[in-house]
């Protein structure tokens, strides 16, 4: 049992550029979510999903793309790199409707830096 | 606007000696509460819950305290532990919504 596998965990880009952050869990959790953490502003949502098919805003969701098709994977993509996105990203995971407990399983995160 | 505010970056405890952490929020709304640790390197990982039904949760050495009416709450760690240094995170949500808003985080150090 993998938990929530990020990758990849490095990641150097020129601006521009566009990458895809994977994220794969394997605990059949219906709800994932991808979160950056800047220096003195926590880890703040981008976007979410709670099932293959529906995809949500978060907080700050410009400058990022992201898709549902299975329930095991939720990539998020940066469709052209800016300096500003320089972050470490996290995705998590959880149980969503009747199975619900409100706890999130979070991957290791992936260091992104634009230059 | 920060909806939930962690007004101290850092704490520094001796160890054995209690630890409290404390997150203010501004969304009355929010039902749900909970606190992540996270060292470096690695992902957040859950600590303990607690719902505005209750006013208190414990998970032995620590405990979650919940004041609505001031919209407050505090995370108490007894007795604190070197590996208790980490940066912890308190997190809120409206049930149901699945959308979490987390604090800016506290650095706790716990001094041998």
């Amino acid at each position: 049992n993998a938990g929530v596998t990020q990758t990849p965990k490095f990641q150097v880009l020129k601006t521009g550029q566009s990458m895809t952050l994977q994220c794969a869990q394997d605990m059949n959790h219906e709800y994932m979510s991808w979160y950056r953490q800047d220096p003195g502003m926590g880890l703040r949502l981008i976007h979410y999903s709670v099932g293959a098919g529906i995809t949500d805003q978060g907080e700050v969701p410009n400058g990022y793309n992201v898709s549902r098709s299975t329930t095991e994977d939720f990539p998020l993509r940066l469709l052209s790199a800016a300096p500003s996105q320089t972050s470490v990203y996290f995705c998590a995971s959880s149980y969503s409707g009747t199975l619900w407990t409100g706890e999130l399983f979070f991957g290791e995160g992936s260091r992104l830096t634009v230059l | 606007d920060q909806q939930v505010k962690q007004n101290s970056p850092s704490l520094s405890v001796q160890e054995g000696r209690i630890s409290i952490l404390n997150c203010d929020y501004t969304n009355s709304m929010f039902d749900y509460f909970l606190w992540y640790k996270k060292y470096p390197a690695e992902g957040p990982t859950f600590l303990i819950s607690i719902s505005s039904i209750k006013d208190k949760n414990e998970d032995g050495r620590f405990t979650v305290f919940l004041n609505k009416s001031a919209k407050h709450l505090s995370l108490h760690i007894v007795p604190s532990q070197p590996g208790d240094s980490a940066v912890y995170f308190c997190a809120a949500s409206v049930a149901g919504t699945y959308k979490y808003i987390f604090g800016t985080g506290t650095r706790l150090k716990v001094l041998a």
